[in-house]
């Protein structure tokens, strides 16, 4: 069974930082390209960075273009994100999301999501 | 960026109904077009994919189409599992968008 688990949300001030990290299991990790997504409380979906099966090409939304950097490590099976210069408006669920294939650009399973709060 | 519109924002309906939800892409997408199911405190459930293409298990009285900049999610004899929130999302190009979403409600 696919599983993916987020950590490392939680509270931080504005202009802080913070990493967020995504544990797969009960797939081929290496052979998928993977997305980070959130949700803002009470709000729809936005796909925020995506980064390919070797981790050599990445993509970011320009909400977070310059601040955030998606990274992975096929030997862990791991997804990351690192935060900077963090705002208000990046409070959210932030979710791991697994492409249907390499660079897909579409999601067959999704983790639980962490949340992050931007406040001072 | 590609701006994806759906209507209407909230839907309410009879189990049993037919319910149809509309996506718009500000640019023609083809067929690059994504559904997902979300549920409240849950992860998004992917339904559909290339317009039309059901995932495995996602039940039959689940439809989607269209091309270009006009799609379509039906939801034939809606069932009490099925009350939720559905987006669409394009994936014709980075970046990925999604629209605003579609709340299902009991009526």
């Amino acid at each position: 069974e696919v599983q993916l688990l987020e950590s490392g949300g939680g509270l931080v001030q504005p202009g802080g930082s913070l990493r967020l990290s995504c544990a797969a299991s009960g797939v081929a990790f290496s052979t998928y390209a993977m997305s980070w997504v959130r949700q803002a409380p009470g709000k729809g979906l936005e796909w925020i960075s995506a980064i390919s099966v070797s981790g050599g090409r990445t993509y970011y939304a320009d909400s977070v273009k310059g601040r955030f950097t998606i990274s992975r490590d096929n030997s862990k099976n791991a997804l990351y994100l690192q935060m900077n210069s963090l705002r208000a408006e990046d409070t959210a669920i932030y979710y791991c999301a697994k492409d249907v294939y390499d660079n897909a650009g579409f999601f067959d399973y999704w983790g639980q999501g962490t949340l992050v709060t931007v406040s001072s | 960026d590609i701006q994806m519109t759906q209507s209407p924002s909230t839907l309410s309906a009879f189990v049993g109904d037919r319910v149809t939800i509309t996506c718009r892409a500000s640019q023609s997408i083809s067929t690059s077009l994504a559904w997902y199911q979300q549920k409240p405190g849950k992860a998004p459930k992917f339904l559909i994919f290339k317009a039309s293409s059901l995932e495995s298990g996602v039940p039959s009285r689940f439809s989607g189409s269209g091309s270009g900049t006009e799609f379509t999610l039906t939801i034939n004899s809606l069932q009490p599992d099925d009350f939720a929130t559905y987006y669409c999302q394009q994936y014709n190009s980075y970046s990925w968008t999604f629209g605003q979403g579609t709340k299902v409600e009991i009526k």
